[in-house]
């Protein structure tokens, strides 16, 4: 059974670019959540879906994020005009049916010039 | 504001050793607690799970849980040098129910040869 995916591992853009994150779930796994990470702090929580509908927001993702789960199984997490702020490690982790555990991909790390 | 509260360390030990690491959180609803190692650069790997007070071991790693003093532990017995990461603490958010993990900060752990 292989683990979370996630593509690509790494990023760098300019300012005010849009980029796309893609996250593959462990199959199976009916949740499937993205967190951002910055240097010397824990994973923050972004968002999360259960099958293909998101759930919860938190109040950290601005207008300029978006995130999907059209089918139900990978999902892509969008920034759009992208600042220097975000830069950070972005991780996302699945979980299976009823199951609180959450497993993590390797994150993409995001470095904005 | 709920919150997981970690000692960032670093928390050095010699090889061989036992490591303590500690977490206290807010939420008096929390149910279950998350113990993740992070290696420099590289994302978050389950270690251990714990739901009811008292220990729970597997291998080298003992959590422990005492939801009266709201603390959760992580005893690392016969430490190797392999063990140096940050260690982070987790909980669900809001208690029982909800999917959104809070983190600690984590605490960096060095065990030296």
């Amino acid at each position: 059974d292989t683990g979370v995916s996630q593509n690509p591992r790494h990023k760098i853009t300019k300012r005010g670019q849009n980029v796309t994150f893609r996250c593959d779930p462990i199959s199976e796994h009916n949740r499937l959540y993205w967190y951002r990470q910055t240097l010397g702090q824990g994973p923050e929580f972004l968002t999360y879906f259960q099958n293909e509908a998101q759930l919860e927001k938190s109040r950290l993702l601005s207008d300029r994020f978006s995130a999907e789960r059209p089918k139900g199984s990978f999902s892509t997490l969008e920034i759009q005009r992208t600042e220097q702020g975000d830069s950070a490690m972005y991780l996302c982790a699945s979980s299976p049916r009823n199951q609180e555990t959450q497993y993590f991909g390797p994150g993409t790390r995001l470095l904005v010039l | 504001q709920k919150e997981v509260e970690q000692n960032s360390g670093p928390l050095s030990v010699p090889e061989g050793a036992i490591a303590s690491l500690n977490c206290t959180y807010s939420d008096r609803g929390s149910q279950s607690f998350f113990w993740y190692r992070q290696y420099s650069g590289k994302s978050p790997e389950l270690i251990m799970s714990i739901y009811s007070n008292g220990d729970k071991e597997d291998g080298r790693f003992t959590a422990q849980l005492n939801k009266a003093s709201q603390y959760v532990s992580l005893l690392i017995r016969d430490s190797q040098p392999s063990d140096s990461a940050t260690y982070l603490c987790a909980a669900p958010r809001d208690g029982a129910g909800s999917y959104q993990l809070t983190f600690g900060k984590g605490t960096k752990l060095s065990v030296i040869p």
